[in-house]
């Protein structure tokens, strides 16, 4: 079974750090991407970027390119979503997807809410 | 900046059907742009229903079909279920890196 198991909520004041991971199992973890998106309270999905895990190749969506910093683990079986300095408009829910072709998305993880507040 | 635009709510009664479109800035959305349509409920993740314009997924209800309608890309629920209230989401592809959401349908069914 297809599974992508994010790691917990998170709570941080403005100027942190953070890494938050997405675990895949059930298929092969490094011949497929996995995309990040954001839900910010109340409002809809954004695209945020992509990584493949077999190479680490990355592409950004222009509105998060700098923001944030997408990597993976091959050898975890694990991609993640880092800020180096946190704001309170960071303050969302993240997921992670999967894609299977350059068109197509299918399975979700659960999500990670991200709390930023002084 | 491309902006893709749904409507922002619509309402159906139980059994019957409603279109839900998703339309493009840049222009007319053809095959070409891939849609994939997903559906959220309210403190859930999303799932994916449909990609490609017309495919569904393993686990997506027969009721739910993909189409191209009048230059922008559609879902249509045939026979709603009281279930099939939550918001819908499309995604459409940009070429490179480049995917933009809509800004999402919330269908009530009432």
């Amino acid at each position: 079974e297809v599974q992508l198991v994010q790691s917990g909520a998170e709570v941080k004041k403005p100027g942190e750090s953070l890494k938050i991971s997405c675990n895949g199992s059930g298929y092969s973890f490094t011949t497929y991407w996995i995309g990040w998106v954001r839900q910010m309270p109340g409002k809809g999905l954004e695209w945020m970027g992509i990584i493949y895990p077999g190479d680490s190749d990355t592409r950004y969506s222009p509105s998060f390119q700098g923001q944030v910093t997408i990597s993976a683990d091959k050898s975890i079986s694990t991609a993640y979503l880092q800020w180096s300095s946190l704001k309170a408009s960071d303050t969302a829910m993240y997921y992670c997807v999967r894609r299977t072709t350059v068109t197509t998305f299918d399975y979700w993880g659960q999500g990670t809410l991200v709390t930023v507040s002084s | 900046q491309t902006v893709v635009t749904q409507e922002p709510s619509l309402t159906v009664s139980p059994g019957g059907t409603v279109t839900l479109t998703c339309a493009s800035s840049t222009g007319a959305v053809t095959s070409g742009y891939y849609p994939n349509w997903f559906q959220q409920k309210p403190g859930q993740a999303p799932r994916a229903l449909i990609y490609s314009t017309i495919n569904k997924h393993s686990w997506t209800p027969a009721r739910f079909s993909g189409s191209l309608l009048g230059g922008k890309a559609a879902l249509t629920l045939s026979g709603v279920q009281p279930e099939d209230e939550a918001e819908y989401y499309c995604l459409l592809y940009y070429g490179g890196a480049q995917l933009i959401f809509g800004g999402g349908t919330k269908l009530t069914v009432l």
